[in-house]
């Protein structure tokens, strides 16, 4: 599509349960970035892939999340064990592996409330 | 490792006036640089960007100029309109080709009053 779309728009999560996010990127776009923005709207770097491989993973606390972005299918973020401190907006991002900017184009977030 | 630092908000205008909002950057190499723009409950868009030293990026009245001997990349609205009320983002890209994440400030909320 000419966007990037993420579902669902919200989730609530009782803590403990396991949260998964999903990521449709701009077709074309072989590169997907994951970022979690928090309260005060501070973002945070999680991971990023190229197509369906890791690119870069720095950000992301390994222990309890994962991500994939498999042929043909949605990228997802998979949270185990969610924590009251998870609670955020989660945004997907995509680029084309083309260009010299390297902006990146970024869906409407997924809201994720631990409770 | 590489950070951005833009003003604290809030800011607060009236509509018609002049907006600036500081933007420095902390980088080992040589980054592309971004302002994006969220309006309430939405994700985040580009307004305007610059790859290179003395670019200026302009959109939509706004502009901001790569300083590479300031380090900065401030942007600035000659009068800005309610309709501009939202939280400004600068951000940078530092790793050459196109895998490289971006390193956001912490945001400025602005609010425009008619």
């Amino acid at each position: 599509g000419e966007e990037v779309a993420q579902t669902p728009k919200h989730l609530v999560r009782g803590e403990g349960q396991k949260a998964k996010l999903y990521c449709a990127p701009i077709k074309g776009h072989s590169y997907v970035f994951w970022y979690q923005q928090v309260l005060k709207n501070e973002f945070k770097f999680l991971i990023s892939f190229q197509n369906e491989n890791v690119f870069d993973e720095t950000g992301m606390p390994k222990e309890r999340f994962s991500a994939k972005c498999l042929p043909n299918s949605p990228c997802s973020l998979e949270i185990q064990a969610t924590k009251l401190e998870d609670s955020a907006v989660y945004f997907c991002a995509s680029r084309t592996s083309g260009g010299s900017s390297y902006e990146q184009y970024f869906g409407p977030g997924t809201r994720l409330t631990v409770t | 490792g590489d950070s951005v630092t833009q003003m604290e908000g809030p800011v607060t205008l009236s509509e018609e006036a002049f907006l600036t909002i500081n933007c420095t950057y902390t980088a080992t190499g040589y980054p592309s640089l971004f302002w994006y723009v969220q309006y309430p409950g939405e994700g985040l868009q580009l307004l305007l960007k610059a790859t290179k030293a003395d670019d200026k990026g302009s959109n939509k009245g706004f502009e901001a100029t790569y300083r590479k001997e300031t380090t900065s990349f401030h942007l600035e609205k000659g009068s800005v309109q309610v309709s501009d009320s939202a939280v400004y983002f600068c951000a940078l890209s530092e790793l050459g080709g196109s895998q490289g994440n971006l390193i956001f400030g912490k945001g400025t909320k602005l609010s425009v009053k008619p």
